[in-house]
């Protein structure tokens, strides 16, 4: 079965600062691969998915997420942040089945 | 460590059956979630609950039915399962934060994978 890291629990970043959220999974076959956000008192919406094709995948809100195969990462990113940016992003991994990350809480400052 | 149960972790049934799938969770939160999968896709929410006789239904249409007659345990019945129905479904919770200060923390379950024959 697959497992997903995020490596980041809490991250604090002012506004116009650029984002970086790191998801590393372990999987031997192929992968479906997800980015999940959580606002406060929201439900979940989907970021941006992977499913095949070109491993820059774009998403809603300027964010973006590369998948490299080697490292086994999908890390999300956004140039500049801004402060409706703030809250929980979730890294989901699809192999045999449905694996969450344990979540990233994103504060960004105003 | 979170503590969100879901029974069973597979199940294959045929056409016109009742089943019922199981989530618990013992971290006392108020808020629980299910969301439906389909393989390749994106998670769609299709019931809710904000606590104990609070039940919603959520942004997908579903032959669903969900209760909350105790806080740690939010079961999802379908009542006569169909081919369509073949789907992953999760289940989740969390604990608001009344001071709305920090984000809410959700929980996953592992994950019912459905197949309706």
């Amino acid at each position: 079965a697959q497992s997903v890291s995020q490596h980041n629990h809490h991250v604090i970043l002012s506004e116009a600062a650029s984002l970086e959220l790191g998801c590393n999974y372990s999987y031997g076959g192929t992968v479906n691969l997800f980015w999940y956000v959580q606002y406060p008192g929201q439900h979940l919406q989907l970021l941006l998915k992977y499913f095949s094709g070109d491993p820059l995948v774009k998403g809603i809100k300027g964010f973006e997420a590369e998948f490299i195969k080697s490292k086994f990462s999908f890390n999300l990113r956004k140039p500049s942040v801004q402060w409706s940016d703030t809250a929980e992003y979730f890294c989901a991994v699809k192999g045999n089945d449905m694996r969450f990350g344990a979540g990233t809480r994103l504060t960004v400052k105003p | 460590e979170a503590d969100i149960y879901q029974t069973p972790r597979y199940l294959v049934i045929g056409t016109g059956k009742k089943i019922t799938l199981e989530c618990s969770q013992t971290m006392g939160h108020d808020k629980m979630y299910w969301y439906q999968q389909d393989p390749g896709m994106e998670l769609h929410l299709i019931h809710y609950s904000y606590g104990v006789n609070s039940t919603e239904k959520g942004d997908l249409s579903s032959e669903s039915t969900v209760s909350r007659i105790r806080t740690e345990h939010f079961p999802l019945t379908l009542e006569s399962a169909r081919p369509s129905h073949t789907s992953q479904y999760l289940c989740a919770s969390t604990q608001p934060n009344r001071q709305r200060v920090t984000n809410e923390k959700l929980f996953f379950g592992s994950g019912t994978q459905l197949s309706v024959l």
